[in-house]
Formats: C-alpha cells, sequence, structure tokens
C-alpha cells in the first residue's frame, strides 16, 4: 500500500527556515512527480509547489516562489520542501501528494499523507 | 490563474437521496487534441487528508464507489453522488490540472438532513 509521511513541521519566527521531509514507501518513487499541497485549518486546499520524476523540472504557486525550493531524492524515496523567509501566512498543514498521471505539470493526487502542521508567529 | 467556484457552498441531503455539486473554471481545461478534461474532484472528512474520486472529469478512482460520478465539459462540471450514504459526509473540492498553478474550488460541505 502506498503511505507518506511528512515530518518537519513546527513553530518557526517569520523570517525564519523550515525543512519538511516527505518519506514515500509502497510504491516506485522516481515513476511519479510529487506534490506539496497546504491547508490552513478548517479552509481550502491550496497548491505549493510540484517536481518531476527526475527532479530536473520544478514548479512553484507565486506565493512561494523564491523563497520554497522542491526536492527529491529518489535514492532514499524522499521529497523535500526548503521553506525559507517563512511569513505568517504560509502557517497551515503541508500535506505530501503523490502524483498519478505522472507528469508534474499536469497531474492529480492520489496519495496524501496526513500533513505536518508549520505555524509561522512570533 | 484559472480560477475555480464551486456551488452551493453547503448542501443538506436525505439518505438515499441525490447530491449535486457544481464546480466551474474561469477558462476551459478541455484538451482538444485528446478531447480531455483536466478536472478532478476530491472527497475530505475532517481530520483526513484529501482522498482523490475522479479524474478526467468522469473517470473514478481505483475502489471508488459506484453512486460518486462526474460529468461536464470545457468549464463546467458536476459531481453527483447518486443515493448519499452516511460515510459521504463530507466536503467535496474540485481540482484544475490543466495548468500550473494547479487550483482547487473552495468546497462543498454535504450534510445529512
Amino acid at each position: 500500500e502506498a503511505q507518506l509521511v511528512e515530518s518537519g513541521g513546527g513553530l518557526a519566527q517569520p523570517g525564519r527556515s523550515l525543512r519538511l521531509s516527505c518519506e514515500a514507501s509502497g510504491f516506485i518513487f522516481d515513476d511519479h512527480g510529487m506534490h506539496w499541497v497546504r491547508q490552513v485549518p478548517g479552509k481550502g486546499l491550496e497548491w505549493v509547489s510540484s517536481i518531476s520524476l527526475s527532479g530536473s523540472n520544478t514548479h512553484y504557486a507565486d506565493s512561494v516562489k523564491g523563497r520554497f525550493t522542491i526536492s527529491r531524492d529518489n535514492a532514499k524515496n524522499s521529497l523535500y520542501l526548503q521553506m525559507n523567509s517563512l511569513r505568517p501566512e504560509d502557517t497551515a498543514l503541508y500535506f505530501c501528494a503523490k502524483g498519478k498521471i505522472g507528469v508534474s505539470s499536469s497531474d492529480v493526487f492520489d496519495v496524501w499523507g496526513q500533513g505536518t502542521m508549520v505555524t509561522v508567529s512570533s | 490563474d484559472i480560477v475555480m467556484t464551486q456551488s452551493p457552498d453547503s448542501l443538506a441531503v436525505s439518505l438515499g437521496e441525490r447530491a449535486t455539486i457544481n464546480c466551474k473554471s474561469s477558462q476551459s481545461v478541455l484538451y482538444s487534441s485528446s478531447n480531455a478534461n483536466s478536472l478532478a474532484w476530491y472527497q475530505q472528512k475532517p481530520g483526513q487528508p484529501p482522498k482523490l474520486l475522479l479524474y478526467w472529469a468522469s473517470t473514478r478512482e481505483s475502489g471508488v464507489p459506484d453512486r460518486f460520478s462526474g460529468s461536464g465539459s470545457g468549464t463546467d462540471f458536476t459531481l453527483t453522488i447518486s443515493s448519499l450514504q452516511a460515510e459521504d459526509v463530507a466536503v467535496y473540492f474540485c481540482q484544475q490540472y490543466y495548468s500550473t498553478p494547479f487550483t482547487f474550488g473552495p468546497g462543498t460541505k454535504v450534510e445529512i438532513k
């Protein structure tokens, strides 16, 4: 069974950094694009970033472009999100999601982790 | 960016009755070359991550009951639950994957009347 487990969330002051990790199991990791989606509890879903199978192509929401960096280590079946210059509006539950269609620029999310909470506050 | 809207914001339906949720995109999400609509539906229950129900507007994900169906093309789409069950109480989101940034609708909350 495909499974994703996020970690690395927590409390950070504005302007500081956090690195989220997502460990994948139960599927061939490097056969799938991977994605980060966030959600303020009780609110809607916001796509954050996507990365291609090899990691050569990445995409970002305008709200995080230039501050967040997505990466993957296929040898470790792991996805990462380096979050710099954090802002209070980045406060959300961050989900790691597996792509189904296989094109990071056009994909749906068929497996989700439980999420890791990021709170940005002084 | 493609803006997704949904209606209604919430609806209450009796057990066994039909529930219909609408989703509209600000521009077409139809790939004319393949005649496929890049539109997905997700279900989210409290305290859980979203679950993929349908993609390509009408293709059911494996394991999804056939009471869930999708229709529409271009900019207007519908999710139908043909006979509402207690376990269908949730928030439903549509998502376009025609282009980045991928965008979601604001969600429709389905409750039992």
